[in-house]
């Protein structure tokens, strides 16, 4: 069956440090894949996007890889700061359709 | 623009009452999705509509859940009867298009917070 996987257990990172978020698919074909923030009490908003014919991609402090054999993105904050603070979402989009799925998300927590 | 528009933010009910849950998407947008998030099963897609058709409800979880979108400009999604387990945020999100890279962002509105006692 077709599965999207973050990584459950929150992210302690601290100020100042690069934060990496982990989404993982199986028994997917993605056309391209986006990553959301999402703040407590809040609905997710878009981040970013990747096709998956590009390896990377960047906004000023993230980055987003994208890796079709291992069937993985990375999400990369760098100079993180406690306003980074959210859980992430990754989306999938398969060509050919119009919807997104989206894995469970991951909580970034970032420490002064 | 406002962005996308849900009312109420939060509702509290009994098992067995009907809930109304209403969305007002972004001007132009073509595509609107409705969602569930609860902690164990992160955000599900219910249902979408394009153009303000329904496309695919089958992520409906049962009969007693029902969408309609009249106009461009409004949704509903309607439950009855309601159950505890129906328990949960419900998102209302709308898109310019839909399977364009380039235009299918989707906009997430506030969410509703149901609770069904």
């Amino acid at each position: 069956s077709q599965k999207i996987e973050q990584n459950s257990e929150a992210l302690n990172i601290q100020e100042g440090k690069t934060a990496t978020l982990t989404c993982n698919y199986t028994n997917y074909s993605p056309a391209y894949l986006q990553w959301y923030r999402q703040d407590p009490g809040r609905g997710p908003v878009f981040l970013l996007l990747i096709r998956e014919n590009e390896k990377e991609k960047r906004k000023e402090r993230l980055k987003v890889t994208f890796d079709t054999t291992l069937k993985q993105s990375l999400f990369h904050i760098t100079a993180s700061q406690p306003a980074d603070s959210a859980t992430y979402l990754c989306a999938l989009a398969r060509s050919g359709y119009s919807t997104l799925t989206f894995g469970k998300g991951t909580m970034l927590l970032v420490s002064p | 623009d406002a962005g996308v528009i849900q009312s109420p933010r939060h509702e509290v009910t009994e098992m067995g009452q009907e809930v109304t849950l209403r969305c007002k998407p972004i001007s132009g947008h073509d595509y609107l999705f409705w969602y569930r998030q609860t902690m164990m099963r992160g955000l599900e897609l219910l249902i979408y509509f394009n153009n303000n058709v329904p496309i695919d409800d089958s992520g409906m979880p049962e009969d007693r859940f029902s969408a309609k979108m009249p106009n461009a400009s409004f949704s509903t999604l309607k439950i009855q009867p309601s159950e505890p387990r129906d328990s949960a945020v419900y998102f209302c999100a709308s898109s310019l298009t839909g399977g364009n890279p380039s235009t299918d962002t989707q906009y997430f509105g506030p969410g509703t917070r149901l609770t069904v006692l």
